[in-house]
């Protein structure tokens, strides 16, 4: 298995502000993944984050409103830039150990935009 | 693209019975498929992953089953607990790639 936290846990913050979250894992994985959890929805992949190179995204999200780093094998971000309340959901990072082995994920952020 | 179908959406239960959810995926070309259980307001727990070359995987009371012909898995819950109450996940691949694609989930009830 793989042990995940993520900070912030929750926010709230303000229309127009950016929000990081950061995303830590217990040791060096392959794969690292953001998704977004609407209110009420299942969850959907915002981007792949790529260690020492540019994120790749998902039909829907783009780098300007979703910039994502990852520095190392076992850290990365994810910025809600210039919020709206639309973008009130919960963030979840997950990991993959190998390629087509199993996902593990965070505990999620839940973000809250007034 | 992969779809996700999980059928029943809601399943209310007294402790005690044996439970069967249901996931229908469109595209087969799988090569594993994983179910999660998510608790309210809370992050995903791994239940099961079955590789393709499997038809079952059993941990504890849980057992998935797939048949990658037909499109579908099921997760089989025996002796349901009210700890068991969360909302249950399914997931296959997108096809070639590792990213998942979840259905809308089961959202289990076990009263006491």
């Amino acid at each position: 298995s793989a042990v995940i936290s993520q900070k912030p846990s929750r926010d709230i913050c303000q229309r127009g502000t950016s929000l990081t979250i950061q995303c830590q894992v217990d040791s060096q994985v392959t794969m690292m993944f953001w998704y977004r959890q609407q209110p009420g929805q299942s969850l959907t992949l915002i981007a792949t984050a790529n260690q020492g190179s540019e994120a790749t995204y998902e039909s829907g999200f783009v780098i300007d409103k979703f910039p994502i780093s990852r520095p190392n094998l076992t850290f990365s971000t994810l910025t809600v830039s210039n919020m709206s309340p639309e973008d009130s959901s919960i963030y979840l990072c997950s990991v993959e150990r190998s390629p087509g082995g199993e996902q593990y994920f965070g505990p999620g952020t839940r973000l809250t935009v007034t | 693209k992969q779809e996700v179908t999980q059928i029943p959406a809601a399943l209310s239960v007294p402790e005690g019975e044996n439970l069967v959810l249901n996931c229908s995926f469109t595209d087969s070309a799988i090569y594993n498929l994983q179910w999660f259980r998510q608790d309210p307001g809370k992050g995903l727990t791994s239940l099961l992953l079955i590789q393709s070359s499997q038809r079952e995987q059993t941990s504890g009371r849980l057992n998935a089953s797939l048949d990658k012909s037909s499109g579908r898995s099921t997760l089989y819950i025996a002796a349901s607990q009210p700890g068991d109450s969360a909302t249950y996940l399914c997931a296959p691949p997108n096809t070639g790639f590792q990213k998942l694609v979840f259905g809308t989930g089961t959202r289990l009830l076990v009263s006491p």
